[in-house]
């Protein structure tokens, strides 16, 4: 099993449409948790960090279950800016990176 | 402006010609590591640094050396490049091993 696994996708999905990403993590121990974003062949970039009370950030909503081990992304209000891969990554003694999951968002 | 910058961006290079892909950062992170991203693998830990003079192997560090020698520069050397390291390789830089991870623009290196 991996370490940290997310639906690779694509998730395609029109303007304006709510969007949710689920990532599940094996590691009971594991400490931190973020969403990153990638965009085709350019570096990832944080997009939030997931506290256990759940936290926003304008149309982004990120939340986190320790007792079922995993993390959410809800991106509202779609944005055809918001097409890009969203990493889920873990942190227990070091980071360990999904492998991603696709969004693409058409008009 | 604060950033991790790695070169060269591309690369093509033959088997067995040795070569270095450098990596600086000017935020004074004491932690740095180096990934490969392949498809469907994700980005893979290859050598990480804590601090200077301090390095250690990550998840797939075969064909890798790296050196810490001062705190902004973390080059990634390839001693005789073979087609399987064939892949997207990224810097990253972090105050601490808890800190968020903060990237290079990646290096696109193909081996032939």
């Amino acid at each position: 099993r991996k370490e940290v696994e997310q639906d690779p996708g694509p998730f395609n999905v029109p303007e304006g449409a709510t969007v949710a990403f689920n990532c599940t993590y094996s590691n009971s121990a594991s400490q931190s948790f973020f969403w990153y974003r990638q965009d085709c062949r350019k570096e990832p970039k944080l997009l939030m960090s997931v506290y256990s009370s759940g936290n926003e950030d304008g149309r982004f909503t990120a939340q986190l279950n320790r007792a079922s081990q995993y993390i959410s992304l809800l991106i509202r209000d779609s944005k055809l800016s918001d097409s890009a891969t969203y990493l889920c990554v873990v942190r227990g003694d070091k980071l360990i990176f999904g492998t991603g999951t696709r969004l693409q968002v058409f008009p | 402006e604060a950033q991790v910058t790695q070169n060269p961006r591309y690369l093509i290079t033959v088997t067995g010609k040795k070569l270095t892909v450098t990596c600086s950062q000017n935020m004074n992170h004491e932690y740095m590591s180096w990934y490969r991203q392949d498809p469907g693998l994700g980005l893979r830990q290859i050598y990480y640094s804590m601090n200077v003079e301090v390095t250690d192997k990550g998840d797939v560090p075969e064909g890798y050396k790296v050196s810490r020698k001062e705190k902004r520069n973390f080059p990634l050397i390839l001693e005789s490049p073979s087609p399987n390291q064939t892949s997207l390789y990224f810097c990253a830089s972090s105050l601490s091993i808890r800190s968020v991870a903060f990237f290079g623009q990646g290096t696109r290196l193909t081996v032939v």
